[in-house]
């Protein structure tokens, strides 16, 4: 089975743009949760969408947004973009019932000048 | 505040030597925990999980401990290799939201041939 892809994987932005970041999960795999890892803060979880839905949200401002399509591909967007922004953006994905034993994407570098 | 927090950042081991990666949370509410090793340039991957109605699971050469009353877990890896060497991280979930991780801030471990 082919792992979990993320693109881009770089990314440069300026101050008050947006970016969209893609991600596909594993196949048959439903649910896919963002994290964003920065030096300061860690591994934050954002955000988990299942069927289309979102499930669960983390303690980010609502600039950061996300959706889900039918075939469980997700992209998550972050509009007026802050130079605190620039982080690691990881995708995760997992099967019904599997309780955090996600699968992690290599991850989109997004760098905010 | 940090709920999940890994007060060593860093840990030398020899090879063939035992590592033991401590972890300790705040939230009663966890329910859950889990273990993910992260190379350079990947995304975390999981290694081993625990629930909170256990105080022992082991894969192999991976243990992880619970401690409740003390609300500390820990990792021990027998005997450790040196592609063991990552940064090791412990994450944690509240019931009903599986995919919800908190995670600590990691400690990386350096395996020495």
């Amino acid at each position: 089975k082919a792992g979990v892809t993320q693109t881009p994987r770089y990314l440069i932005k300026t101050r008050g743009q947006q970016v969209t970041l893609s991600c596909s999960p594993i196949s048959g795999h439903r649910s896919v949760s963002w994290y964003q890892q920065t030096p300061g803060q860690g591994l934050q979880f954002l955000f988990e969408y299942f069927s289309e839905t979102q499930r669960n949200k983390g303690n980010f401002p609502g600039r950061f947004s996300g959706r889900q399509f039918s075939n469980s591909r997700s992209e998550m967007n972050v509009s007026t973009l802050e130079l605190g922004d620039s982080a690691l953006y990881l995708c995760a994905s997992s099967q019904p019932g599997g309780f955090g034993e996600q699968y992690f994407g290599p991850g989109t570098r997004l760098t905010v000048t | 505040d940090q709920q999940v927090k890994q007060n060593s950042p860093s840990l030398s081991v020899q090879e063939g030597r035992i590592s033991i990666l401590n972890c300790d949370y705040t939230n009663s509410m966890f329910d859950y925990f889990l273990w993910y090793k992260k190379y350079p340039a990947e995304g975390p991957t999981f290694l081993i999980s625990i629930s909170s109605i256990k105080d022992k699971n082991e894969d192999g050469r991976f243990t992880v401990f619970l401690n409740k009353s003390a609300k500390h877990l820990s990792l021990h890896i027998v005997p450790s290799q040196p592609g063991d060497s990552a940064v090791y991280f412990c994450a944690a979930s509240p019931p009903t939201a599986g995919n919800m991780l908190t995670f600590g801030g990691g400690t990386r471990l350096m395996v020495k041939p």
